[in-house]
């Protein structure tokens, strides 16, 4: 079974960077599917952020290009991401997730990330 | 393409049929899945392509519509079904309804 987990700081002080882990297990990342990141803000808005696919390739969300990175560790079967120049407004609860055809088929448990001073 | 989901707060009694609703902005072509979220969990996948159901949910969920308005259904609500539900749309990007939250009468 294909499980993911997210893993990183809970806080963050604004215009730092925000950095975060996602471990998978039971799949190998350079098998197949799509390894997206998606966040939650207070309030239940989920938004839709990047994803890196099975050859390296990224694809950003372009409300976010600028600012976010993905990459990965084949290595160690994780991806990662980083978010530039934080503010308060993106403070969120943040998932990983697997994306098959168009549906985001496994998730993560979440990592709650809040950006204060 | 945004979406929009109502009711944002359904409250039902064990055993009703109960019907969420979610509207995109323009013609998603039934690309749409849905999702359970309850509680401190990750949101887990009920249905997609707004019809089909993904291994191992229960056969009281269901989906319907196209076009622009699609359906979750629960034939007999059990309580282990009180969590919020999302509708995402694939059509173009990927975007997300607002949440219905359904708690038990």
């Amino acid at each position: 079974e294909v499980q993911l987990q997210e893993s990183g700081p809970g806080l963050v002080k604004p215009s730092q960077s925000l950095s975060l882990t996602c471990s998978v297990t039971g799949y190998s990342i350079t098998s197949s599917y799509r390894w997206n990141w998606i966040r939650k803000f207070p309030g239940n808005k989920l938004e839709w952020m990047g994803y890196i696919n099975s050859a390296g390739s990224t694809n950003y969300n372009p409300s976010l290009k600028s600012r976010i990175s993905i990459t990965r560790d084949t290595s160690k079967n994780q991806f990662f991401l980083q978010v530039n120049s934080v503010t308060t407004e993106d403070t969120a609860t943040y998932y990983c997730a697997s994306l098959t055809g168009g549906w985001f088929a496994y998730w993560g448990q979440g990592t709650l990330v809040t950006v204060s001073s | 393409i945004q979406m929009t989901q109502s009711p944002s707060l359904l409250s039902a009694s064990v055993g009703d049929r109960v019907t969420l609703s979610c509207k995109a902005g323009q013609n998603i072509n039934n690309y749409l899945a849905w999702y359970q979220q309850k509680l401190g969990e990750a949101p887990k996948l009920l249905i997609y392509n707004a019809n089909s159901l993904q291994t191992g949910i229960p056969s009281r969920f269901s989906g319907s519509g196209s076009g622009t308005d699609y359906t979750l259904t629960i034939s007999s609500l059990q309580p282990e079904d009180v969590a919020t539900y999302f509708c995402q749309q694939y059509n173009s990007w990927w975007t997300f309804g607002g949440g219905t939250k359904l708690e038990l009468k």
